[in-house]
């Protein structure tokens, strides 16, 4: 069935650098992707959707030139979290879009900032 | 607008005894429906999905769920439980399919031995 593929599964990293969360699809053309937010104990939030060659839709609350979503083929989307603080912190999850019947979650990524 | 309330935020059960987990829904249009299960550090698993086709939705690994517009519900249950079932679940409602997902704030089970 169809794969999306999350990288890396974990990562720390020190305050103030960036990081950056890979999302692909793997045997499907993804027109749009989503990434979720997670704090421990809570939902997923969406905080963007993104669509092939164009700008991310970001949700209310979510800084856009913190959250950097790349979104450059229908296969790959990339986050990248930029001068990470603490509060950064979370579990960060993509999902890949790739007709009105195919939605697929990656596996998360677990982002520790020290 | 759309949300979804997921009444318990715990669930404990014994293996072999039926599950249910519960789950109500407002929506100013007619919703798709999901249950979604995550085990611990793992993405997401879709189990089921209405999409406004038969109100009694059959899932994998024995789940299914009832949609039921009076009463808002699309509780999840499963005849018997099985230790693999220990995860959290989340019920998800979104417009069309795979539009804009909210999802409730879960429902941890637990399965007694």
């Amino acid at each position: 069935g169809a794969v999306v593929s999350q990288h890396p599964s974990w990562v720390i990293c020190k305050s103030g650098t960036s990081v950056k969360i890979e999302c692909r699809s793997l045997d499907f053309q993804a027109t749009t992707m989503f990434w979720y937010r997670q704090f421990p104990k809570q939902s997923l939030m969406l905080m963007a959707t993104s669509n092939e060659g164009s700008k991310a839709t970001y949700e209310q609350g979510v800084e856009k030139d913190k959250f950097l979503i790349n979104h450059a083929s229908l296969t790959l989307s990339t986050l990248t979290v930029t001068s990470a603080h603490p509060e950064d912190s979370s579990f960060y999850i993509c999902s890949a879009s790739g007709g009105r019947e195919k939605l697929f979650f990656g596996s998360g990524t677990q982002l520790s900032v020290l | 607008a759309q949300s979804v309330t997921q009444l318990d935020s715990h669930v404990s059960v014994s293996e072999g005894t039926p599950v249910l987990l519960r789950c109500n829904y407002s929506s100013s249009y007619s919703p798709s429906l999901f249950w979604y299960v995550q085990h611990p550090n793992k993405g997401l698993q879709l189990l089921l999905k209405y999409t406004s086709a038969a109100t009694l939705v059959k899932g994998i690994n024995g789940f299914e769920a009832e949609f039921k517009k009076s009463e808002t519900s699309f509780h999840l249950t499963k005849p018997s439980a099985h230790m693999s079932d220990a995860a959290e679940y989340f019920c998800v409602v979104s417009r069309f399919g795979n539009e804009k997902l909210t999802f409730g704030t879960g429902t941890r089970l637990t399965i007694i031995p």
